[in-house]
């Protein structure tokens, strides 16, 4: 099955820094990779995706890229605010069934004010 | 327009009881999958419904099943609970009109066994 592994495990940046966040997967036919954002007791959070036909997408300040070949992907966020603090989840669909997605372990980014 | 919703939010049992956990999915998503999210640690894959089957499996034991109705809402059961079944459990939909399509997770139920 597929297996992803995260790194950080814990970020601390200052405000207005930029963090990123690094993932690979073990999968070669996975074409999907979500990010989800989790606050302390609350649900996780979609807070961007990105497909295997492109190899980077933005959202005003974050982004995500894809490398393929080396089978990577990153979330980074520019000018970090205190509210981005969270645990962060980066997930890759399981090859079978209806792609299920497995999560790495997370990384809990603190955003020193 | 209703986001996933889950019921209960909190629950405590003893070891060897059977819990009942439930989850109606995102308005136009047929999708169900349940997820496991011990503390401190990501959620891990339970099993996944679609068309009122089951049609993925993570690596739990089979005390732990699950149910899915025509109207897309589902079911996790788990009998003989352990104490390492504590944790925060999940419900995700999506819509099956093709792979790969996001999942929106509901606000969890966190189950207690002492």
């Amino acid at each position: 099955g597929e297996n992803v592994e995260q790194h950080p495990s814990t970020l601390s940046v200052q405000e207005g820094d930029s963090a990123v966040i690094k993932c690979t997967y073990s999968d070669s036919a996975s074409n999907y990779f979500p990010w989800y954002k989790q606050e302390l007791g609350k649900r996780p959070q979609l807070i961007i995706d990105i497909r295997s036909n492109v190899g980077e997408k933005k959202d005003q300040r974050i982004a995500v890229t894809l490398n393929k070949t080396a089978k990577h992907f990153s979330l980074h966020i520019t000018e970090t605010q205190p509210e981005d603090s969270a645990v962060y989840f980066c997930a890759a669909p399981q090859r079978t069934g209806r792609r299920a997605l497995t999560f790495g372990s997370g990384t809990r980014l603190q955003v020193q004010p | 327009d209703a986001g996933v919703t889950q019921s209960p939010t909190h629950l405590i049992k003893t070891r060897g009881q059977q819990v009942t956990l439930r989850c109606s999915p995102k308005s136009g998503h047929d999708t169900v999958s349940w997820y496991q999210q011990a503390l401190g640690q990501g959620p891990q894959f339970i099993f996944q419904y679609y068309e009122e089957e089951e049609r993925q499996r993570g690596n739990f034991p089979d005390r732990f099943s699950g149910h899915q109705f025509p109207n897309y809402s589902s079911e996790l059961n788990v009998n003989a609970l352990l104490l390492g079944d504590s944790a925060l459990y999940l419900c995700a939909s999506s819509s099956g009109t093709g792979a790969n399509q996001p999942q929106h997770f509901g606000d969890g139920t966190r189950l207690s066994i002492l």
